[in-house]
């Protein structure tokens, strides 16, 4: 069956660390990969995707992802994280075959920056 | 433009009570979906619509009935709720088939089965 791994389910950091949260997907095919985020308090939302072209893609808050196919990683990355960036972050992916356009969701990994 | 909304916010069971769950949308979208949020497991998929009239099963089905007799509404029900149903439910809407597409998510109901 198809899944997707997130390997890292509590991050703490302190504020002006580098982030990285690792992101794997077992599916042999096309795929379409996307990391959402949900501050606490509020509604899941969309931080960024990919769907061809440029595997590194840019996102909201400065954050970015580089998709690597020969790895099936979408790891989330940001160069200097901030005390709001405390939430819980999930990785989706999207198979080509599913013509129900459904996401597969990872467990998610909740982010804590220290002030 | 509210996007997604969830009614209610909270809610406590007993085993054996039915309820349900309502989500609206005011994005004109195609696409709904029923997630349960449970810790360590990510959102599994419940049902989903794809247009007005129609629904079809996700991951985690049994359980659950739900209706989409208007486009911008998608009803989840428990007919016999059980302990195992306690989770938070996320309604989301996408507004095509395409995967351009992103999900837009409701704020979540917190559902107790005692």
């Amino acid at each position: 069956a198809q899944s997707v791994s997130q390997h890292n389910h509590h991050v703490i950091l302190s504020e002006a660390a580098s982030l990285e949260l690792g992101c794997n997907y077992s599916y042999g095919g096309t795929v379409n990969l996307f990391w959402y985020v949900q501050y606490p308090g509020q509604h899941l939302q969309l931080l960024l995707k990919y769907f061809s072209g440029d595997p590194l893609v840019k996102g909201i808050k400065g954050f970015e992802a580089e998709f690597i196919k020969s790895k099936f990683s979408f790891n989330l990355r940001k160069p200097s994280v901030q005390w709001s960036d405390t939430a819980e972050y999930f990785c989706a992916v999207a198979p080509s075959t599913d013509s129900n356009y459904q996401l597969i969701w990872g467990a998610g990994t909740k982010l804590i920056i220290k002030p | 433009n509210a996007g997604v909304t969830q009614t209610p916010k909270f809610r406590v069971l007993k085993t054996g009570q039915s309820m349900t769950l309502l989500c609206a949308q005011d994005m004109n979208h195609e696409y709904m979906y029923w997630y349960r949020q449970d810790p360590g497991m990510g959102l599994r998929l419940i049902h989903y619509s794809v247009g007005e009239g129609t629904t079809a099963k996700g991951e985690v089905p049994d359980g659950y009935n739900v209706s989409r007799l208007k486009k911008q509404n998608f009803l989840l029900g428990l007919e016999s709720a059980a302990p195992s149903q306690t989770s938070v439910y996320f309604c989301a809407s996408s507004s095509s088939g395409g995967y351009s597409y992103e999900q837009y998510f409701g704020p979540g109901t917190r559902l107790t089965v005692t």
